[in-house]
């Protein structure tokens, strides 16, 4: 069965701090993923997508992903997170026709 | 282009009532979709349209109802409300592609609903 795990649900910073965020896709066919973000009282906003091609894939605000088939992993990093990063995020496989998400991550980043 | 858009913001009903909820999106999208968010459980799959005319089920549909009949609409029914149906939902479209690109989902801002 097709499911996205997201291992850390909740998560503090510091600004200025690295960030990665952890996502792990079981899936039998060709992977589509996605990062989306819901900053508060938001709707979800596409911040990156993986289809092909380059497995390091960049997003906006400085966000970017590593697809590694191997380990079956699409993780979120960003070099160093703003107090404007505080959100969910949240982690998508697209199949044929529906989209699996993950139960999020909270991120608070500390001014 | 207003994107996808969902009336009621927010909306509390009593345990048995009934409503629909409305999602339109001006885009041209074939797929449709709802969801339902709960805290810590991500988005759950209410019903999804890949177009007018046609919907299944998703990973939660029992206790709601929806139809497409026309392209830019897809409203979600709840026939006998349960508190269990408190949550938030969205609405998202998307358009399919092939070849270089893949499509991206679109999310409505959302309705709050309560049953009390």
């Amino acid at each position: 069965a097709q499911s996205v795990s997201q291992h850390n649900h909740h998560v503090i910073l510091s600004e200025a701090a690295s960030l990665e965020l952890g996502c792990n896709y079981s899936y039998g066919g060709t992977v589509n993923l996605f990062w989306y973000v819901q900053y508060p009282g938001q709707h979800l906003q596409l911040l990156l997508k993986y289809f092909s091609g380059d497995p390091l894939v960049k997003g906006i605000k400085g966000f970017e992903a590593e697809f590694i088939k191997s380990k079956f992993s699409f993780n979120l990093r960003k070099p160093s997170v703003q107090w404007s990063d505080t959100a969910e995020y949240f982690c998508a496989v697209k199949g044929t026709y529906k989209y699996i998400f993950g139960t999020g991550t909270r991120l608070k980043v500390l001014a | 282009n207003a994107g996808v858009t969902q009336t009621p913001k927010f909306r509390i009903l009593k345990i048995g009532q009934s409503m629909t909820l409305q999602c339109t999106q001006d885009m041209n999208h074939n797929y449709m979709y709802w969801y339902r968010q709960d805290p810590g459980m991500g988005l759950k799959l209410i019903y999804y349209s890949v177009g007018a005319g046609i919907t299944d089920k998703g990973e939660v549909p029992n206790g709601y109802n929806v139809s497409r009949s026309t392209t830019e609409d897809f409203p979600l029914r709840l026939e006998l409300a349960a508190p269990s149906q408190t949550s938030v939902y969205f609405c998202a479209s998307s358009f399919p592609r092939t070849g270089r690109s893949t499509d991206t989902q679109y999310f409505g801002p959302g309705t709050r609903l309560t049953v009390l």
